[in-house]
């Protein structure tokens, strides 16, 4: 059973526009959620993390996570074709262990 | 930024062949991870370690070993190649493998196994 699910699958914005990305845990032994960015042909990077409830902002990049719906989501505004990549969202649960549960990444698209 | 770096970067074998991925990592990170990327699908975890001689299950271990020689080195071994083993393979440190720690990934080998 898949721990974390993210939507859409895939998703298409127009340059300059905002786009939002939804991810969720099934397992409510969540601590840390995770937002790594994989462009086409390279190795994942990690672009933003967060654990408690509320928001983050770093640059053109938000995250939001509400605790209670185990809910995280990542908004990413005037996007650029530079940003269309493999958007991965991943969990660590309370195992002490730090080990990565992966969702199945949502392609993003950003049209000039 | 931290480095891990793989070998080799692409791989062709024979089913019931035999392959070893290297991974190395020269950050004096302690955790190491090995993940499999199949299309359509996220980084699936198969082994991880914490140092030398130490050896974790990942999620998906079936037809995997793993070994660790060093702090540094991190190996994946496929002793007899099967072609669901098709994919592309990860390799990961962190500091302390704690829930807070940022996992650097190396760039990946693509396996094909015929």
């Amino acid at each position: 059973q898949q721990k974390v699910q993210q939507s859409p699958e895939s998703l298409i914005v127009p340059e300059g526009g905002m786009a939002s990305l939804n991810c969720t845990s099934s397992d409510r032994n969540v601590d840390y959620f995770w937002w790594y960015r994989q462009h086409s042909g390279k190795s994942p990077k990690m672009l933003m993390s967060i654990f408690s409830n509320g928001e983050k902002e770093e640059g053109r990049f938000t995250v939001h996570l509400n605790k209670a719906s185990l809910h995280t989501s990542l908004h990413i505004r005037d996007s650029q074709p530079s940003d269309s990549a493999l958007y991965l969202c991943a969990a660590t649960y309370n195992t002490n262990t730090g080990k990565l549960t992966f969702g199945d990444g949502t392609v993003l698209t950003v049209k000039p | 930024e931290a480095a891990v770096t793989q070998s080799p970067r692409n791989k062709v074998t024979v089913t019931g062949g035999n392959v070893t991925l290297s991974c190395r990592q020269t950050n004096s990170h302690n955790y190491m991870y090995w993940y499999r990327q199949d299309t359509g699908h996220g980084l699936r975890l198969i082994h991880y370690s914490y140092g030398a001689g130490n050896l974790q299950i990942g999620d998906v271990p079936d037809g995997y070993k793993a070994t660790r020689t060093t702090q540094e080195d991190f190996f994946l071994l496929l002793e007899l190649a099967s072609p669901s083993q098709t994919s592309l393979y990860f390799c990961a440190s962190s500091v302390l493998g704690g829930i807070q720690d940022t996992q650097y990934f190396g760039p990946g080998t693509r396996l094909l196994v015929l």
